[in-house]
Order: structure tokens, then C-alpha cells, then sequence
């Protein structure tokens, strides 16, 4: 099975800071990243597919990029709506696994 | 709209079984490949199994194989998780969610999510 690490497990920012997490897989996965936000209390929605495709409706400060084993989620200028844990699936081979989660708060 | 409500969560002691549902709406269901999701109390995500749009293929994590069983009806837009000898690590909410095509290719993504239904294993 496919293990994803992310990292930070956590992260402490402002609003208008440039944020970016990453997340490794322990082996090439191509291009087949998914990356979730969950905020407290609700479910997770998808952000970014296929590593750097923005799902519809969500903002462009949202980006991904990687490829292989590594890949990150750049949040260009944090919103106040944008403290959540957020979540990597690679989506190369089932299990369908997750990574470990970010959780970024509000410094 | 798409709308997925899961439903039959609860208290179950531990070696007892539960059966999970997900009413879907607003998409044609047979289209669709279907996933459960499970994230224990303060915990992450977990994928745990899914199944394609016919209902033909069926996929499961190692931790639940053998004991929790998917199974979906396209006549009336549910999905299903039947869950057996539960343990006290299978307490979890459970999270129904919609695949964006048919079947479990590479790529595939979860493009839309219930709210959820807790399950608690305790004796």
C-alpha cells in the first residue's frame, strides 16, 4: 500500500501569509494527488485534482504543484475561511490513501 | 444539487454488527463510483472502501477486509456498508462520498461529501 506524509502536522500563520504544505509519497504516484480542506464540524471538500487542477468554485490563492513523490499546496494570501486541516489522497492505486493532515491555525 | 445523507450510525458493542446507508440525489447514481470514508475522534481521514458505478467492482481496506462489505442499489440511488465483528477501533464518523466518474481509475477524486454518521464500538 501507498503511505502519504504531509508536513507540517501543524502550522501557526496570519491572514495575507503565504502558506505551503507538503506531501510526500513513499512511492511515485505520477500526477494522481487530491488535496481536501476540512474545516471543524463538516466534511472535507476537494481543493485541487491531478496535483495542480482547481476543483470549481474554489479560489485561485489555492494552487498545487508536484509530481512523483512530492508535491505541495500553496496558499498564495490565507483568508480567515482558509484555517482548516487539510488533507492529501493519492489516487494512483487502492487503498486510496490519506495523508496525516495539516492543521493550520491562526497565529 | 448533489446531496448525499448518510444514515444508521450508534452504540454497538464490540463483535456486533451495524449497516450504514447513503440516500444520494441530484445525479444520476449508476454513473458514479461510490467511497466510504471514516475519520476516528480527533483523527484523519481514512479510505475504506469503494465501489464502481455498476456496483461489478468492489475495493477494500486492509483493516476492514473480511468484516465490512459494500454494496450499492442504482434502483434506489443507495449505498451501503455493512459492517461486522465491529472493534473499538472502528469508531469513527463514516463519510459517504461521490467519485467523479464510474470507475476506480487513476485520478479519480471525491467531488462531493455527506455530513457524516458517528459510529461508536464500546462496551
Amino acid at each position: 500500500d501507498i503511505q502519504m506524509t504531509q508536513s507540517p502536522s501543524s502550522l501557526s500563520a496570519s491572514v495575507g501569509d503565504i502558506v505551503t504544505i507538503t506531501c510526500r509519497a513513499n512511492q511515485t504516484i505520477d500526477n494522481y494527488l487530491n488535496w481536501y480542506q476540512q474545516k471543524r464540524g463538516e466534511a472535507p471538500k476537494l481543493l485541487i485534482y491531478t496535483a495542480s487542477s482547481l476543483q470549481t468554485g474554489v479560489p485561485s490563492r489555492f494552487s498545487g504543484s508536484g509530481s512523483g513523490t512530492d508535491f505541495t499546496l500553496t496558499i498564495s494570501s490565507l483568508q480567515p475561511e482558509d484555517f482548516a486541516t487539510y488533507y492529501c489522497q493519492q489516487s494512483y492505486s487502492s487503498p486510496r490513501s490519506f495523508g496525516q493532515g495539516t492543521k493550520l491555525e491562526m497565529k | 444539487e448533489v446531496q448525499l445523507l448518510e444514515s444508521g450510525g450508534g452504540l454497538v458493542q464490540p463483535g456486533e454488527s451495524l449497516r450504514l446507508s447513503c440516500a444520494a440525489s441530484g445525479f444520476r447514481f449508476s454513473d458514479y463510483a461510490m467511497i466510504w470514508v471514516r475519520q476516528p475522534p480527533g483523527g484523519g481521514l481514512e479510505w475504506i472502501s469503494a465501489i464502481t458505478g455498476g456496483g461489478g467492482h468492489t475495493y477494500y481496506a486492509d483493516s476492514v477486509k473480511g468484516r465490512f462489505t459494500i454494496s450499492r442499489d442504482n434502483s434506489m440511488n443507495t449505498l451501503d456498508l455493512e459492517m461486522n465483528s465491529l472493534r473499538a477501533e472502528d469508531t469513527a464518523v463514516y463519510y459517504c462520498s461521490k467519485g467523479h466518474a464510474r470507475s476506480m481509475f487513476r485520478g479519480l477524486r471525491h467531488d462531493f461529501w455527506g455530513q457524516g454518521t458517528l459510529v461508536t464500538v464500546s462496551s
